[in-house]
């Protein structure tokens, strides 16, 4: 059973505009959510993260959402940069911490000059 | 501070045969987590460690297994290897306090033949 979903395999969006990527979860146990940002041949890269406590963590560019009633997240990137054109993992977790994450499928958004 | 480090980068097995990969993390980080991934599976939880003590573990079978030395790295081992087990498996470690990310390492990149 899938607990955390990106339903989106892929995503284009045009340099300097907004890009949003989803995410739904179905673990209610769930409270510490990540967003995680991963080039070919890398480890995936810590982006921004959310206690179940807040709705919205802001960090630069980054923004996540956490809607706990409809158990979804999103995050948004503004404005998008060719070098954002990555796959984009939404994790999560119980108990406060990044620790055993459980992963979505990823989103491989790509920002077009 | 030098990132997560793992031996080897890239790995050719064939059948039946077993493995160990091994990681090495960040200067001061206790816990060492072990995840797969595959284009099927995604990325997947497999283990963690704290203090040598396997803490958690994921859904995989015995054949996976690991272990973690008293400087923090660790090793794991897939014994009777199957095509299957085809994937990138990363570690992440994580500082000792509250814990708000994990970061990963470059991968070991397994190919069973």
């Amino acid at each position: 059973d899938q607990q955390v979903k990106q339903n989106s395999p892929s995503l284009s969006v045009q340099e300097g505009r907004i890009s949003i990527l989803n995410c739904d979860y179905t673990n209610s146990m769930f409270d510490y959510f990540l967003w995680y940002k991963k080039y070919p041949a890398e480890g995936p890269t810590f982006l921004i993260s959310i206690s179940s406590i807040k709705d919205k963590n802001e960090d630069g560019r980054f923004t996540v959402f956490l809607n706990k009633s409809a158990k979804h997240l999103s995050l948004h990137i503004v404005p998008s940069q060719p070098g954002d054109s990555a796959v984009y993992f939404c994790a999560a977790n119980h108990g406060g911490s990044a620790r055993q994450l459980t992963f979505g499928s990823g989103t491989q958004l790509t920002v077009l000059p | 501070k030098a990132g997560v480090t793992q031996t080897p980068r890239y790995l050719i097995k064939t059948r039946g045969q077993q493995v160990t990969l091994s990681c090495s993390p960040i200067s001061g980080h206790r816990s060492v987590s072990w995840y797969q991934q595959t284009p099927g599976q995604g990325l997947q939880f497999l283990f963690e460690y704290f203090s040598e003590t396997q803490r958690n573990k994921g859904n995989f079978p015995g054949r996976f297994s690991g272990r973690q030395f008293s400087n923090s790295r660790s090793e794991m081992n897939v014994s009777t290897l199957e095509l299957g087990d085809s994937a990138l498996y990363l570690c992440a470690s994580s500082p000792p306090s509250q814990v708000n990310e994990q970061f990963f390492g470059p991968g070991t990149r397994l190919t069973v033949l």
